[in-house]
């Protein structure tokens, strides 16, 4: 089965700084597909960026960026120029080709002005 | 864009009666997802349609919950005999059913579960 690992509960970051979030992952497939959801207090969550194993290019959005590392089987999540509304908790999350998302247990970031 | 719609909201319920929750999905979508969420921790996976057929059930998913999408539409989850430990966030996602892509799942806003 595959896991999941966000070892840091909590962050804190000033704004406009960077941050880096850590995420690690096991898995015996070549092929699927790694996400990084947001998830404000009391609200939707919502996908910041995706990436597939297959491609040795890391994805951006804007802010939003990710160092895969396919051989080591880390996932990070940068986020540049941080925002107050960036503040939320975030989930790394696995999804082998067809099927279910498998999610860390999250962190939460705080932004502070 | 009409996104993933959970109703109700919360509910509140005394141990032992049971529950049902609705989620209506994007309406192209033919994927729909239910987790589960305890507070802190990240979602847990349930159970999954592919139009009205369920494809996979976790073994979270004990005798006492049920999952239907009749018409391969909305779905609705109930609990029987509500526990303690149903305490949770349930929460709906769906997306479009192309193999081999990287579409992602969105999510409703759930509903949140407290018994009493």
């Amino acid at each position: 089965a595959q896991t999941v690992t966000q070892s840091q509960p909590e962050m804190s970051v000033q704004e406009a700084e960077t941050v880096t979030l850590s995420c690690t992952y096991d898995t015996s497939e070549s092929d699927y597909y790694l996400f990084w959801y947001k998830q404000p207090p009391s609200r939707q969550m919502i996908l910041v960026i995706r990436q597939e194993a297959y491609k040795q290019q890391n994805a951006t959005e804007n802010r939003f960026s990710v160092n895969f590392q396919k051989a080591a089987k880390s996932f990070s999540l940068k986020i540049s120029d941080s925002q107050l509304g960036d503040a939320a908790m975030y989930f790394c999350a696995y999804r082998s080709a067809v099927g279910k998302l498998t999610f860390g247990k999250g962190i939460t970031l705080s932004v502070r002005p | 864009d009409t996104g993933v719609s959970q109703n109700p909201r919360h509910k509140i319920t005394k141990r032992g009666q049971n529950v049902t929750f609705r989620c209506d999905p994007i309406s192209e979508h033919n994927r729909l997802y239910w987790y589960r969420q305890t507070l802190g921790q990240g979602p847990e996976f349930l159970t999954y349609f592919q139009n009205e057929a369920q494809l996979e059930k976790s073994r979270l998913l004990s005798d006492r919950f049920s999952a239907e999408r009749p018409k391969g539409s909305f779905s609705t989850l109930e609990i029987q005999r509500t526990e303690q430990g149903d305490s949770a966030m349930y929460l709906c996602a769906s997306s479009p059913a192309y193999d081999r892509e990287n579409q992602p799942q969105h999510f409703g806003d759930g509903t949140r579960l407290s018994i009493l």
